[in-house]
């Protein structure tokens, strides 16, 4: 299957900052979701998005949806301390065979 | 309502011996993925049950086999364990397993092979 890139690959911001990860593609993908995993945690289902230029928002987190379905992001707003972990961005191949992005890992320093 | 449970959390094997993990789905799922996770990398998939059957298969060696039960639990044997075969192994439910339904992941098994 087609691989998906994320940058950063680490994040260090101050508590009250702002972060924004990156998910790229090649090629078109159908859909996107994204993930949070704590440490020693397992991950997560955060969102799914799967039109062109979709834009969803979670309180503080914002994801998008590229106009070309081939990249997406995650942004927080005022990080807090339990934002702490690795965000991933996924596809789903085919029925539910994730494709997993290497993931960005989030440090908030208090 | 139970989410994913998974058994065990943790397992410490030596390399050459053979594992089983264990996985059974949220209620009401059907659906039952296995994925590996190694240390600071994302989760690759391994193959899909549903219906008792092994519907989609990552590139994983045929060391890596797996079952699903009639009342969808599902296990993971691993034969002939290899130093790289230590990670975490994730268990993830749906319910169909159609494109773009939610999966839901358990809190993995952690196996060290020395």
């Amino acid at each position: 299957g087609q691989q998906v890139m994320q940058i950063p690959q680490y994040q260090h911001v101050q508590e009250g900052e702002d972060f924004t990860t990156y998910c790229n593609s090649s090629t078109t993908l159908s859909n996107i979701q994204w993930y949070k995993q704590r440490p020693g945690g397992h991950p997560v289902f955060l969102i799914q998005l799967v039109k062109s230029g979709e834009v969803k928002k979670q309180k503080r987190l914002t994801f998008q949806f590229g106009e070309a379905k081939k990249n997406s992001s995650l942004h927080i707003t005022a990080t807090q301390t339990t934002d702490v972990g690795t965000y991933f961005c996924a596809y789903d191949n085919y029925g539910q065979n994730f494709v997993f992005g290497p993931g960005t890992r989030l440090s908030v320093l208090p | 309502d139970a989410g994913v449970t998974q058994s065990p959390t943790h397992l410490i094997k030596t390399r050459g011996q053979q594992v089983t993990l264990r996985c059974s789905p949220k209620s009401g799922h059907d659906t039952v993925s296995w994925y590996q996770q190694a240390l600071g990398q994302g989760p690759q998939f391994i193959f899909q049950y549903y219906e008792e059957e092994e519907r989609q298969r990552g590139n994983f060696p045929d060391r890596f086999s797996g079952h699903q039960f009639p009342n969808y639990s599902s296990e993971l044997n691993v034969n002939a364990l290899l130093l790289g075969d230590s990670a975490l192994y994730l268990c993830a439910s749906s319910l169909g397993g159609g494109a773009g339904t939610e999966a839901f992941f358990g809190q993995g098994t952690r196996l060290t092979v020395v």
